[in-house]
């Protein structure tokens, strides 16, 4: 199946700072991407939709501001979190869009962790 | 809004055992409907889809899932598990049509020797 890569798989910050995820579909090209928030033992949350070359769009409750996304090419989606803070501390996972039957194609996950 | 549901958080079974985990979803229209696993360690991978069709689905490693849309539902099943079906299994649900994936709670399989 299509291979999605998140880099760093893991990364730990100190508060106040701020720390970029990229997303990459490496075998294929992605209109779409997504970002997802796993809380321990929980389900994935959609925190947004990444559509190449616009805007994304915010779930509710999701801050723009502080989750910065970008999808500047068909194979790359970057998440920004700005001015960390503990509460942010979580598992961040991309998916990735082929367009061909509806699947989506998961990332490893970046684990946060902000001191 | 658009909800999926599934009953069971933490399933302990033992080694042969049958398995079915319940998803059930609240949107009305059309949907298309998956089952995804989460190996410790590891990121989700696809177990099977349903698009339309046979409602009755087969996938990977001996799962298929059941749609009964007069239910709303999506079960999940193997008639034998093994040992290595430790994992988190989520159901998810797509509008037919919309770019969102909404999951359910997930399910915590743990198999015992």
């Amino acid at each position: 199946g299509a291979v999605v890569s998140q880099h760093p798989s893991w990364v730990i910050c100190k508060s106040g700072t701020s720390v970029k995820i990229e997303c990459r579909s490496l075998d294929f090209q992605a209109t779409t991407m997504f970002w997802y928030r796993q809380f321990p033992k929980q389900s994935l949350m959609l925190m947004a939709t990444s559509n190449e070359g616009s805007k994304a769009t915010y779930e509710q409750g999701v801050e723009k501001d502080k989750f910065l996304i970008n999808h500047a090419s068909l194979t790359l989606s970057t998440l920004t979190v700005t001015s960390a803070h503990p509460e942010d501390s979580s598992f961040y996972i991309c998916s990735a869009d082929s367009g061909g039957a509806g699947e989506l194609f998961f990332g490893e996950g970046s684990r946060l962790t902000v001191l | 809004a658009q909800s999926v549901s599934q009953h069971n958080h933490h399933v302990i079974l033992s080694e042969a055992a049958s398995l079915e985990l319940g998803c059930n979803y609240s949107y009305g229209g059309t949907v298309n409907l998956f089952w995804y696993v989460q190996y410790p360690g590891q990121h989700l991978q696809l177990l099977l889809k349903y698009f339309s069709g046979d409602p009755l689905v087969k996938g990977i490693k001996g799962f298929e899932a059941e749609f009964i849309k007069s239910k709303f539902s999506f079960n999940l099943r193997k008639p034998s598990v093994q040992w290595s079906d430790t994992a988190e299994y989520f159901c998810a649900v797509k509008r037919q049509g919309a770019q969102k994936l909404v999951f359910g709670q997930g399910t915590r399989l743990t198999i015992n020797p």
